[in-house]
């Protein structure tokens, strides 16, 4: 079976640094992929990880540890509009590539 | 450049009725999926493509056809719908290789009673 664990709810300050981990037991890793999704509308790609370490995109960075199964994105200079859900999202077939799996979400309250 | 289109946005079906949803890209995207969303339960795979002629189950199939006939659409049928298939329904697309964000639509909001 395929299994994503990430937190439900995660509430910061604005300004503020916040971290949503992401832990995944899945048949096939070839990639983490974070999305995010605001009021229910079209998801948006944010980044993906396929090798351990860090990828810095603007404000968002995105961890991966394959050793661990578990990676991480990081919003640093939380602003209001970064209030939305994130998920998680393991590629877990290599020669079909657009196998995607997803965790179940975090939901990112962000307080001024 | 429409990106990826869902059509209807709303719909509401009887229990037994079927139903297509449409979902057209212009990108000349090789991958697409259906994903269905239902509340605390995250984007659950349905059918997933990676070019035309080529499909495959996700994780919840059952009660879902799908075929591609043509890069650009991927429509998703409904055989007989039941409430349990009530949800918010998105298709996605990508490029393929080195590529590695899905581009969704805006989503089709479906209740089944």
């Amino acid at each position: 079976g395929q299994s994503l664990e990430q937190p439900s709810e995660v509430t910061a300050v604005e300004g503020a640094i916040v971290q949503i981990n992401c832990t995944y037991q899945t048949s096939g890793f070839y990639g983490l992929s974070w999305y995010q999704q605001h009021d229910g509308g079209a998801p948006t790609f944010l980044s993906y990880n396929a090798l351990d370490g860090l990828e810095e995109t603007g404000r968002f960075s995105s961890f991966l540890s394959r050793s661990d199964s578990y990676g991480y994105l990081l919003l640093q200079e939380l602003q209001m509009k970064d209030s939305a859900s994130y998920f998680c999202a393991v590629r877990v077939l290599y020669n079909q590539g657009g196998k995607l799996i997803f965790g179940q979400g975090t939901e990112l309250s962000v307080k001024p | 450049n429409a990106g990826v289109t869902q059509t209807p946005k709303f719909q509401v079906l009887k229990t037994g009725q079927s139903m297509t949803l449409q979902c057209a890209q212009d990108m000349n995207h090789e991958y697409m999926s259906w994903y269905r969303q239902d509340p605390g339960m995250g984007l659950r795979l349905i059918h997933y493509s990676v070019g035309a002629g080529i499909t495959d189950q996700g994780e919840v199939p059952n009660g879902y056809n799908v075929s591609r006939s043509t890069t650009e659409d991927f429509p998703l049928r409904l055989l007989s719908a039941a409430p349990s298939q009530t949800s918010v329904y998105f298709c996605a697309s990508k490029l393929g290789g080195a590529t590695y964000g899905y581009t969704f639509g805006s989503g089709t909001r479906l209740t089944v009673v």
